[in-house]
């Protein structure tokens, strides 16, 4: 059975020192894995995704992500932190063999103080 | 702009009345979907439509029916709900199967309290 697990509830930082939240996962396959930031009101909006190839993938608005097949692990990160990056965010994870389920994560809300 | 609108944003009902969501995207995708997402709890999938099909129902109670009568829209029909499902709906949008690599696109949702 597919799950992700987001161990923090919430993760405070400073403005421009680098982030990272935290995802694990369990799937049967290959996993497909994304990032999604929702803001207060909003929907939530897609940031970055691995697929194959590079472990490091690189998203919008300055972020990355780490792929680690064997800690199974997709940790999000910044170099350095804006306050317009405080917001909830959700790890994800789909089988690569198909299907349309995507299983969330219980959200990560980061926090950046100025 | 995010090519997918939820409307009514808000909505207030009373537990014998009966609404209906709306979702509608323009990205041309063949898959919708409607989750639903409660306060300190992961994203709930309901329902999931491909090419207007209904392929995955995650044991949702009947009160609440989906129709999608066809790619670009999808409606969820509301009926004699409990307090327990004030929520905030989600409609997303995707390819189909043979893209599971590509991201849902979702709206801003719809705000639901049940009096």
């Amino acid at each position: 059975a597919q799950s992700v697990a987001q161990p923090e509830d919430q993760v405070n930082v400073a403005e421009g020192n680098p982030l990272t939240v935290k995802c694990t996962y369990s799937v049967s396959g290959n996993p497909y894995l994304f990032w999604y930031v929702q803001y207060p009101n909003r929907g939530l909006q897609f940031l970055l995704k691995y697929i194959t190839g590079d472990n490091l993938v690189k998203g919008s608005y300055g972020f990355e992500a780490e792929f680690n097949k064997s800690q199974t692990s997709f940790h999000l990160k910044k170099p350095s932190a804006l306050v317009s990056d405080s917001a909830l965010y959700f790890c994800a994870v789909r089988d690569s063999t198909g299907g349309f389920k995507t299983i969330f994560g219980a959200g990560t809300r980061l926090f950046v103080k100025a | 702009e995010t090519g997918v609108t939820q409307t009514p944003r808000h909505l207030v009902m009373g537990m014998t009345n009966k609404k209906s969501l709306k979702c509608e995207q323009h990205l041309g995708h063949n898959a919708m979907y409607w989750y639903k997402q409660s306060a300190k709890k992961p994203l709930e999938l309901m329902f999931v439509y491909s090419l207007e099909e209904r392929v995955e129902n995650n044991s949702v109670p009947s009160r609440f029916s989906p129709e999608c009568p066809n790619s670009s829209h999808l409606f969820l029909h509301l009926h004699t709900l409990q307090p327990e499902d004030s929520a905030l709906y989600l409609c997303a949008s995707s390819q189909d199967r043979t893209y599971s690599n590509q991201p849902q696109h979702f709206g801003d949702g719809t705000r639901l309290s049940i009096l």
